[in-house]
């Protein structure tokens, strides 16, 4: 997985609670992206990061919010989480823009 | 109106044959373009990824760019039951700020 690491793997939440979710590389990427996926609408971006503490909003970040305090660190965090925002989360890194994304092996969130 | 747009499939194909997967978009100035394969439950991988008008080889993947027509497609020769999986178009949109926007993804089966 091209150096992306992602944590939890999996998590189940109740509806209410804050829920952080942590994507690592050791790729030294400028570019990081966080992604839901969930049935009949594919992968979307929720936000990405282009530096330390440079980030900006995807097509889907109600709800979401997210830090980049060091390069190799991009944290999602769901402030009150609810059900639909059950999903699986996906961190994808680059080296800019136009350059191929990899992703992490995802965390399988679950709010109940 | 961001759009990337794939057949859902499933594409079957026997063992041997060629695989063929198309992929259109809306915006004429999109520059990069990218094939993903996934499979249930693991994160999208990089396949190929190709830039300017024509074919680009590698192994048994072709992809082909025509950006007059504004299709993207992925030849797989000899398919393997291994290829089994779901392929998902991305390409960076200039209209959405260069960002990557995915297709829903093509379901890939590969009968031995």
């Amino acid at each position: 997985d091209a150096g992306i690491t992602q944590s939890p793997r999996h998590k189940v939440t109740e509806t209410g609670t804050p829920v952080t979710l942590r994507c690592h590389q050791t790729e030294n990427h400028r570019y990081m992206y966080w992604y839901r996926q969930d049935p009949g609408h594919g992968l979307r971006l929720i936000h990405y990061s282009y530096g330390v503490k440079d980030t900006d909003k995807g097509e889907v970040s109600d709800g979401y919010s997210v830090s980049r305090s060091k390069t190799e660190d991009f944290l999602l965090t769901l402030e009150s989480a609810t059900s639909s925002q059950t999903s699986v989360y996906f961190c994808a890194i680059s080296r800019d823009l136009y350059y191929e994304q990899y992703f992490g092996p995802g965390t399988r969130l679950t709010v109940t | 109106q961001k759009e990337v747009e794939q057949n859902s499939g499933p594409l079957s194909v026997p063992e041997g044959a060629i695989a063929s997967l198309n992929c259109t978009y809306s915006d004429r100035g999109s520059q990069s373009f990218f094939w993903y394969r996934q499979y249930s439950g693991k994160s999208p991988e990089l396949i190929m990824s190709i830039y300017s008008n024509g074919d680009k080889e590698d192994g048994r993947f072709t992809a082909q760019l025509n950006k007059a027509s504004q299709y993207v497609s992925l030849l797989i020769r000899d398919s393997q039951p291994s290829d089994s999986a779901t392929y998902l178009c991305a390409v960076n949109m200039k209209e959405y700020g260069n960002k990557l926007v995915f297709g829903a993804g093509t379901i890939l089966r590969v009968k031995s």
